[in-house]
């Protein structure tokens, strides 16, 4: 069974500060995506990395897929308040382009 | 209107009461999905539908009935449901052979069963 695990699964920092969540699988995936959910709101895509080893920026955010595509990371640079959320990450089932499972997520919290 | 729209945002329902939940997508995509999202678990897929017609039901009990007229709306159609199965109700869609299925998502519908 494919699962993908991120951690941690809550995070509280102050505004300014830099961290780092994870997303990882025992599976290979063919490429994964990076969503960001506000509370209120559905999840909205962030970013799709789909070659191992590939790093994706989006202004503050780093992204990395993991060299044998089993894990990624998500990096953040001086978070501010706006970046609060719950970031979810997702792949393909069954390895190959289809249908998403998701993982459960990590809630970030950017205090001022 | 732009993306997906969901309606009601918030409903509240008895466990004999019967409701619709309504999605509509002004994408031009031509895959809709039903998700659930609790707390402590990850997003949950329940249907998809592609090209109008249903591929994939997840195991979701029958009080769950899903309609999709033409590829911009989907319903789910809910009778005598339980507590349990409050929730964020999420569509989304995407386009069928996109390289990738990325998902738009809707803002959701949150349900409460009393």
């Amino acid at each position: 069974t494919q699962l993908l695990e991120q951690s941690p699964q809550f995070l509280s920092i102050q505004e300014g500060e830099n961290l780092t969540v994870y997303c990882n699988s025992s599976s290979v995936f063919s490429s994964l995506q990076w969503y960001r959910q506000e509370p209120g709101e559905g999840p909205v895509l962030l970013v799709t990395v789909v070659t191992g080893g590939e790093v994706k920026k989006l202004k503050r955010l780093t992204f990395q897929f993991g060299d044998a595509r089993k894990d990624s990371s998500l990096h953040i640079t001086a978070a501010q308040p706006g970046d609060t959320g719950l970031y979810l990450c997702a792949g393909p089932r069954g390895g190959s382009q289809g249908n998403l499972i998701f993982g459960k997520g990590t809630k970030l919290s950017v205090k001022p | 209107e732009t993306g997906v729209t969901q309606t009601p945002r918030h409903l509240v329902m008895g466990m004999t009461n019967k409701k619709s939940l309504k999605c509509e997508q002004h994408l031009g995509h031509n895959a809709m999905y039903w998700y659930k999202q609790s707390a402590k678990k990850p997003l949950e897929l329940m249907f998809v539908y592609s090209l109008e017609e249903r591929v994939e039901n997840n195991s979701v009990p029958s009080r769950f009935s899903p309609e999709c007229p033409n590829s911009s709306h989907l319903f789910l159609h809910l009778h005598t449901l339980q507590p349990e199965d409050s929730a964020l109700y999420l569509c989304a869609s995407s386009q069928e052979g996109a390289r990738y299925n990325e998902q738009f998502f809707g803002p959701g519908t949150r349900l409460t069963v009393l």
